[in-house]
């Protein structure tokens, strides 16, 4: 268990340039998550896969923000043309179904945090 | 409306005291999980302890507990002896039904502060 690896750990673009992050879960889980968290704030939900369908989707969530886990393996969140008010912390969390319908706790990356200037 | 809300932004505790951090949640599911997690400074997310809606006793994990009302909707979680390496912000999260499939969600969170 190499725990969940998040890459890069830091990015900072301009206003208006596309972002690529992605997330790597522990090898047997089947569950990921995508949080994104401002300073002082709890995780806010932006989307979860179960293996590589993309089960649910915040309403918060605006077109120009995009996952994909294409093999139900890594993911990666695109965020397009972005604006200052998509500084944050950007959290991958995974979770194996099996361990328990409900009590499967998530798995946290230590997270990318992007700045956009 | 599915929510958390953690009412203490911060409290400070004088070490080896037990504390304990509120959390009080709306959900109109039967079936529901309670989780809390700690962050540290440095940034993780941490997993603490689990509270299912249909468990009949508290969780315990360690000097953690989960005092679980579940008529009054609330989950708070109670630190024995305090330690310095407690000093974190704490998150109450709840596992809930969304439009397709469950997703949890978070507090806002307290930050806890042990005084040596």
């Amino acid at each position: 268990d190499t725990g969940v690896s998040q890459d890069p750990r830091h990015k900072i673009t301009k206003r208006g340039q596309n972002v690529t992050f992605r997330c790597d879960p522990i090898s047997e889980h089947n569950r990921l998550y995508w949080y994104r968290q401002t300073l002082g704030q709890g995780p806010e939900f932006l989307t979860y896969f179960q293996n590589e369908a993309q089960l649910e989707k915040s309403r918060l969530l605006s077109d120009r923000f995009s996952a994909e886990r294409p093999k139900g393996s890594f993911s990666t969140l695109e965020i397009q043309r972005t604006e200052q008010g998509d500084s944050a912390m950007y959290l991958c969390a995974s979770s194996h179904r099996q361990q328990g319908a409900s009590n499967s706790p998530l798995h946290f990356g230590n997270g990318t945090r992007l700045t956009v200037t | 409306a599915q929510k958390i809300t953690q009412t203490q932004p911060g409290m400070f505790v004088q070490e080896k005291e037990a504390v304990t951090l509120d959390c009080t949640y709306d959900t109109s599911d039967q079936s529901y999980g309670l989780f809390w997690y700690k962050q540290p400074s440095s940034g993780e997310m941490i997993f603490l302890i689990y509270q299912g809606s249909y468990d009949e006793q508290n969780a315990t994990e360690g000097r953690y507990s989960l005092n679980f009302q579940k008529a009054r909707k609330s989950a708070n979680l109670v630190i024995s002896a305090s330690q310095l390496g407690d000093s974190a912000m704490y998150f109450c999260a709840m596992r809930v039904r969304g439009s397709s499939a469950s997703k949890i969600i978070f507090g806002s969170g307290t930050r806890l502060s042990i005084r040596p």
